[in-house]
């Protein structure tokens, strides 16, 4: 089971951001998603396709359609750089699966 | 805020066991989950344990692991043997939220810890 990430995504600061995760078993299942910031530990900054954990910004917003689920990252600032994470389960199994990542860089 | 606190050998020798212990400070009622990041690669779950011992482990490594949860101390723990380079990594311990009949999630993670394997 897998899920795809663009490798990459480059906005100018005041833009919108949209990092895309795609997977067979999205339309059956929640995605969330992870920021880890250089050197550090990952921080949830959404759960469940579009439910922010206390402490993450309104300009992070989520949705899903189809075999894809997108985080929206609305007023990009500098501190929001870092490596972006979708993780979701397999299905059949209950296994935790993680995408590939997506780099976030702030222009 | 949790406080989730990984432990144990950093330089671990091919073809031997790596441990590590996480102290959850005190909360240990919930799921838990290790995680590890290869240097310069992305996330891969490696298993997740309730505190009733109902352990889960990523099938690519389940042979080799050994996940444990000691509710007396409060310590969650990691063991994985016949160690490669390609287990250098940093290691993480994570709270994991249930959600039923969907993907469980990490609301909380320790601030890793790199174990380095050598020849």
């Amino acid at each position: 089971y897998e899920l795809t990430q663009p490798p990459s995504v480059s906005v100018s600061p005041g833009q919108t951001a949209r990092i895309t995760c795609s997977g067979d078993g999205l339309p059956k299942q929640y995605v969330h998603w992870y920021r880890q910031r250089a050197g550090q530990a990952p921080v949830l900054v959404m759960f469940k396709d579009r439910e922010r954990p206390s402490g993450i910004p309104e300009r992070f917003s989520g949705s899903s359609s189809g075999t894809t689920v997108t985080l929206v990252i609305r007023g990009v600032q500098a501190e929001d750089e870092g490596d972006y994470y979708c993780q979701s389960a397999d299905n059949s199994d209950g296994f935790r699966v993680f995408g590939g990542g997506t780099k976030l860089t702030v222009l | 805020q949790l406080q989730l606190q990984a432990s144990g050998p950093r330089v671990v020798k091919s073809s031997e066991t790596l441990s590590l212990t996480c102290n959850l400070s005190g909360a240990s009622n919930n799921y838990w989950a290790w995680i590890r990041q290869p240097p310069g690669k992305g996330l891969e779950w490696i298993g997740s344990m309730f505190h009733s011992g109902n352990i889960q482990s990523n099938p690519s490594l389940k042979s080799r692991v050994t996940i444990a949860l000691d509710t007396s101390k409060n310590l969650f723990s990691l063991r994985l043997n016949s160690l490669t380079a390609a287990d250098t990594a940093v290691y993480y311990c994570a709270r994991e939220l249930i959600c039923s009949g969907c993907a469980n999630w990490f609301d909380s993670w320790g601030q890793g810890a790199q174990v380095t394997v050598s020849s």
